[in-house]
C-alpha cells in the first residue's frame, strides 16, 4: 500500500513569515494529493488538494507543489498569521485500495504573533 | 444540511465492554471510513465501505467491526474494548473517487473514546 512520509513534525515561525510542510509518497501511480486543516479539538477540513496533471495549484495564501518524479509534494503558507497555528495533514491516495487516502502523520504549526 | 454527524461524541468504557459508533451523512456519499486519530501517528484507516453493504479492511482492523446496511450510515462496534482503543474516532465520507482518483473527504466531529 501507499507509504507518506511528512516533515517536519512541529513548525514554529513569527507572524508574517512563510511556512513550507514537505511529504513523500511511495506509490508512482497515486494521483491525487489533499492538504487538511486540524484546528485543536475540531475535525480536519481540506484547505487545498491538486492531481497529478497540474505541478502547482495556488489559493490566496496557500499553494501547493507537486514533483511527480522525485515523488513528493509540499504545502507552502506565505505571510503567516496567528490563526494558521494548527495541525496539517499531507494524504495521497491509494489507489490499489478502492482509492482510500493515506495521511501523513501531521504537522503542528505555531504562528506567534 | 449536517453533512457528516457522529454519536456519541465521547464515551468511556470499561475494558471488556462493548460499544457501537455511528456515523451519518447526508450528502448521498457512495465511500464512507472509520480514521483513529492517536498523537504522532496521524490519521489511520480502520475499515472502509465503497457502497451499501460492502466493507473492506483498512491499515487499523483488529478489534473493530462494521456495518453498512443503508448507505448513509456506517457503523464501527467495539466487541471488548482494550485499552489500546483509547483513540479519537473519526468518520468521514466522499463521492466515489473513479478514475479521477481522489476528491474531497468530509469528516464528522470526532468520538473522544477512553478505555479504563
Amino acid at each position: 500500500g501507499e507509504n507518506v512520509e511528512q516533515h517536519p513534525s512541529t513548525l514554529s515561525v513569527q507572524e508574517g513569515d512563510s511556512a513550507v510542510i514537505k511529504c513523500t509518497y511511495s506509490d508512482s501511480a497515486s494521483n491525487y494529493f489533499p492538504w487538511y486543516k486540524q484546528e485543536l479539538g475540531k475535525r480536519p477540513q481540506l484547505i487545498i488538494d491538486i492531481r497529478s496533471n497540474v505541478g502547482e495549484k495556488k489559493d490566496q495564501r496557500i499553494a501547493v507543489t507537486l514533483n511527480k518524479t522525485a515523488k513528493h509534494f509540499s504545502l507552502h503558507i506565505t505571510e503567516t498569521q496567528p490563526e494558521d497555528s494548527a495541525v496539517y495533514f499531507c494524504a495521497a491516495i491509494d489507489i490499489w485500495g478502492y482509492s482510500t487516502l493515506t495521511f501523513g502523520k501531521g504537522t503542528m504549526l505555531l504562528v506567534s504573533p | 444540511n449536517a453533512g457528516v454527524t457522529q454519536t456519541p461524541k465521547f464515551r468511556v468504557l470499561k475494558t471488556g465492554q462493548s460499544m457501537t459508533l455511528l456515523c451519518a451523512q447526508d450528502m448521498n456519499h457512495e465511500y464512507m471510513y472509520w480514521y483513529r486519530q492517536d498523537p504522532g501517528m496521524g490519521l489511520r484507516l480502520i475499515h472502509y465501505s465503497v457502497g451499501e453493504g460492502t466493507t473492506a479492511k483498512g491499515e487499523v482492523p483488529d478489534g473493530y467491526n462494521v456495518s453498512r446496511l443503508k448507505k448513509q450510515n456506517f457503523l464501527l462496534g467495539l466487541e471488548s474494548a482494550a485499552p489500546s482503543q483509547t483513540s479519537v474516532y473519526f468518520c468521514a465520507s466522499s463521492y466515489s473517487a473513479g478514475t479521477r482518483g481522489g476528491t474531497e473527504a468530509f469528516f464528522g466531529q470526532g468520538t473522544r473514546l477512553t478505555v479504563v
